[in-house]
């Protein structure tokens, strides 16, 4: 059974940088995404297609692929980037994996 | 702009069936490369995927949990529909509708861009 691992949480201090796993467990680690939801909030989208940011999406958010580890990393930690993260991989259109979720805490 | 909106009943006993609709705008269900998805998210747990319809009407559920749902629409009202059917308590929790992208040689799915505010469904008895 296909799987997405996150660790559960990942903190930083403001203005540096940190790094969000996503390692696939099964299959192949393809067209993966990224959501960001902050307390109380609907998910929002900030990378599809591995590395792509959609309009409005800050350059703060980078993010790669490399075999079955996708990274999200997030630049000149701000405070506003308190939330969860959970990264998405689809398995054609019947089933998109979802990583358990990180919780990024600004210290 | 695009906008999603779900409704639906807040608490539902077990072994029941419930019915949440999602009301759209600013987009086609019928637009190629285009479909409306399903997220559910249980209290303090992480994203569970349900399903979607996309563009031409074909619903595509997570294969875990088919039997029990059903995603259908109707594209004059700009509706898409959700149906559980022998609810349990697991079934708990805060029910998205999402706008999504779908890629279409293969057909796969590419991102959930724009996400409605979320409906939060009790199952009590």
């Amino acid at each position: 059974q296909p799987a997405l691992t996150q660790p559960a949480s990942v903190s930083g201090s403001p203005g540096h940088s940190i790094t969000i796993s996503c390692s696939r467990v099964g299959g192949t680690f393809n067209l993966v995404s990224w959501y960001q939801q902050r307390p109380s909030g609907a998910p929002r989208l900030i990378i599809f297609q591995d590395n792509l940011r959609p309009s409005g999406i800050s350059h703060r958010f980078a993010a790669s692929t490399f075999g079955n580890t996708a990274s999200l990393t997030i630049s000149g930690l701000q405070a506003e980037d308190e939330a969860d993260y959970y990264c998405a991989s689809p398995i054609g259109l019947s089933d998109l994996l979802f990583g358990g979720g990180t919780k990024v805490t600004v210290l | 702009q695009i906008s999603l909106k779900e409704s639906g009943p807040s608490l539902v006993r077990p072994t029941q069936s419930f019915t949440l609709t999602c009301t759209i705008s600013g987009f086609s269900l019928n637009t190629f490369g285009v479909g409306v998805a399903w997220v559910r998210q249980p209290p303090g747990a992480a994203l569970e995927w349900l399903g979607l319809i996309d563009w031409s009407g074909d619903g595509h559920l997570s294969r875990s949990l088919d039997d029990r749902l059903t995603v259908t629409r109707d594209t004059s009202r700009n509706l898409v529909v959700l149906t559980v059917t022998n609810v349990d308590f697991e079934d708990r929790g805060i029910y998205f509708c999402v706008h999504a992208d779908i890629g279409y040689a293969p057909k796969v799915l590419h991102s959930l861009d724009f996400w409605g505010q979320g409906t939060l469904v009790s199952v009590s008895s």
